[in-house]
């Protein structure tokens, strides 16, 4: 079956960094995308890496290996706004998107 | 309005209830999709009309119904549901080519259903 896992809950420091994994074994590979969720809000698209390598946009970071079937978020000079919801989600050789649960990121100050 | 409006925002109904939740997207898409999201698990694809045409899914109960009139509104109706069925619904709506869904999905903010 086809799978994305990544951390339930994680807490960091407002101004550190932190690192949100994902990992996936999916029917095929044609891109995997970062979508972030405030409580009660939207899914908001971050970020989508298709090629090996780090994409950077801002605070943020995306880093994906498709040999190993792993990505992760990076986000720098942590803010309180950062407190949400990050969803992984990998597109397969169908074009279907098939999502991870979510990753609730806390910030404490 | 700007981006893809959902109403309600929240509605709570009875097992015996016929109820409709409404999408309605501004960005000129040409796909449009329904998922529901429950506390701790990954989003659930329930339907997806590309080009006006839906596409199958077999695993969504016929208790969901969805309808979708144009390239900008989205329906889905609700008749006989069952208390597991207390979720968000979230519509969505993207850019297509022929060859698959470009990517980026544009979001609702949901309409919170609970079933009593």
């Amino acid at each position: 079956g086809q799978n994305i896992d990544q951390p339930t809950e994680m807490t960091a420091t407002e101004g550190a960094i932190v690192q949100i994994n994902c990992t996936y074994q999916t029917s095929g590979f044609n891109g995997l995308f970062w979508y972030q969720q405030h409580a009660g809000e939207a899914p908001t698209f971050l970020s989508y890496n298709v090629l090996d390598g780090l994409e950077e946009k801002g605070r943020f970071s995306s880093f994906l290996s498709r040999s190993k079937g792993y990505s992760y978020l990076l986000l720098k000079e942590l803010q309180m706004k950062d407190s949400a919801s990050y969803l992984c989600a990998v597109r397969d050789s169908n074009y279907q998107l098939i999502w991870g649960a979510g990753t609730k990121l806390i910030i404490k100050p | 309005e700007t981006g893809v409006t959902q109403t309600p925002r929240h509605l709570v109904m009875g097992m015996t209830n016929k109820k409709s939740l409404k999408c309605e997207q501004h960005l000129g898409h040409n796909a449009m999709y329904w998922y529901k999201q429950s506390a701790k698990k990954p989003l659930e694809l329930m339907f997806v009309y590309n080009f006006k045409e839906q596409t199958e899914n077999n695993s969504v109960p016929s208790r969901f119904s969805p309808e979708c009139p144009n390239s900008s509104h989205l329906f889905l109706h609700l008749h006989t549901l069952q208390p597991e069925d207390s979720a968000l619904y979230l519509c969505a709506s993207s850019q297509d080519n022929e060859g698959g869904f470009t990517g980026e999905l544009f979001f609702g903010e949901g309409s919170r259903l609970t079933v009593l």
